[in-house]
């Protein structure tokens, strides 16, 4: 089975520290994905990436940066956090080869205080 | 614009009954993929089932089917036979052919009761 690994699963930072998420695959899917999920909104796009040393833009990347340096691992960074950016942040995987399904880590609790 | 609507924000159903949760797209792509994904409590999301948009045939996946209304833009998922382990938020989301995003509806909370 398919998986998608993030690290941390919790994690506490102040106002204007930098922050890196990190997300690791085992599925050799060319696609990654970051998302932020909260309260009443659905899944919103951050940044993805196409496979190594590609990233791009998605629906909301202001304050956030993403890294792809290898086809396993996709991170993001959160150079200035703000308390706004506290979410719970998921990261997945897909591709054609997993017939377009996504995979996804278990999230990761974010909070800026 | 691609846009997908939930408009079911929460359902509650007694269990071993059948469910049906509601989705709209709007796209302008002649060919795209419809998906259900749910989130549990404990936060996981896991795909459960798929339509693609040349298909006539409704897609069955165990106990969840969908309902493709192409003419009507919609894409119900139905559960049958619930379980209380049913109970989770139901994503719906589109991805288009010309695109490698999914735009994701806002999801339905169901609720099974015993």
């Amino acid at each position: 089975e398919a998986a998608v690994t993030q690290s941390p699963r919790n994690k506490v930072a102040v106002t204007g520290g930098k922050v890196t998420l990190s997300c690791n695959q085992t599925n050799n899917h060319n696609n990654m994905y970051w998302y932020r999920q909260d309260t009443g909104h659905g899944l919103r796009l951050i940044h993805y990436s196409y496979g190594a040393g590609s990233t791009e833009k998605g629906d909301i990347p202001d304050g956030y940066k993403a890294s792809r340096p290898s086809q396993e691992n996709f991170s993001l960074i959160l150079e200035l956090a703000t308390p706004s950016q506290t979410s719970v942040y998921f990261c997945a995987s897909g591709d054609r080869v997993s017939n377009e399904r996504l995979f996804f880590g278990h999230g990761t609790k974010l909070s800026v205080l | 614009a691609q846009k997908v609507t939930q408009t079911q924000t929460s359902i509650s159903v007694m269990e071993k009954t059948t469910v049906t949760m509601d989705c709209v797209y709007e796209t302008r792509d002649s060919s795209y993929f419809l998906f259900w994904y749910k989130q549990t409590a404990s936060g996981e999301i896991v795909f459960l089932i798929r339509q693609d948009s040349y298909k006539k045939e409704n897609a069955t996946e165990g106990h969840y089917s969908l309902n493709f209304q192409k003419p009507k833009s919609s894409i119900g998922l139905i559960i049958t036979a619930t379980q209380i382990e049913d109970s989770a938020v139901y994503f719906c989301a589109m991805r288009e052919n010309s695109n490698y995003q999914l735009i994701w509806g806002s999801g339905t909370k169901l609720i099974i009761k015993p």
